[in-house]
């Protein structure tokens, strides 16, 4: 029990253009969900908690505009990343909630060209 | 920020060598959580420890939590080629759900 399915677990798009990463909990209901973001060699970094029907709330120095979550569901959460540039290339990876230290989607690596 | 810190950023021993990376955090917290990642992979949760707790084992692995100092360390016993990876701590802090990662420790095991 306890899955998250997160996809897709790669994608490349061109600059300018907008992406969107889906992150499911396949048998329970998560009312909070977790996005990180990972650089190259570098630890993973909370950008924000989503919660279920009402706004995301993003940590310091993380921009909402350009990284937009939804969670209109208690099994999916979704991250836009808004007119992508080739420096938010990143390994994006979600967390969901009750099971949140332990369930990690599989992570999506963004390549932006 | 809440992020922890890890050390050694990297190390790399013999297979069959015991390997130590330690972990020291920022704020009060209800459990310390230490994952491992492979390269270019997502995350596998390896070990909890709670607040209240001193020591944990799991087969190979063997945890340890000092809170008065804010840190804890993993031990991996006669490490394998396959152990190579990255491993993290990760805190969460008693306000909320959130997880803070650390700066994690990357482990290479030569055969």
């Amino acid at each position: 029990g306890a899955v998250v399915s997160q996809h897709p677990s790669w994608v490349i798009c061109k600059s300018g253009t907008s992406v969107k990463i889906e992150c499911r909990s396949l048998d329970f209901q998560a009312t909070t969900m977790f996005w990180y973001r990972q650089f190259p060699k570098q630890s993973l970094m909370l950008m924000a908690t989503s919660n279920e029907g009402s706004k995301a709330t993003y940590e310091q120095g993380v921009e909402k505009d350009k990284f937009l979550i939804n969670h209109a569901s208690l099994t999916l959460s979704t991250l836009t990343v808004t007119s992508a540039h080739p420096e938010d290339s990143s390994f994006y990876i979600c967390s969901a909630a009750p099971y949140y230290g332990y369930t990690f989607g599989s992570g999506t690596r963004l390549t932006v060209v | 920020s809440q992020q922890g810190e890890e050390d050694p950023q990297a190390l790399s021993i013999q297979e069959g060598e015991n390997a130590t990376m330690n972990c020291s955090y920022k704020t009060s917290i209800n459990n310390l959580q230490w994952y491992r990642q492979n390269s270019g992979r997502g995350l596998v949760h390896l070990i909890l420890i709670r607040s209240n707790e001193r020591e944990k084992h799991s087969g190979r692995l063997r945890v340890t939590l000092d809170t008065s100092k804010k840190s804890s360390s993993l031990l991996i016993t006669a490490s394998r080629a396959a152990d190579t990876a990255s491993y993290f701590c990760a805190t969460d802090s008693n306000t909320g759900n959130q997880f803070y990662f650390g700066t994690g420790t990357s482990l290479t095991v030569i055969p």
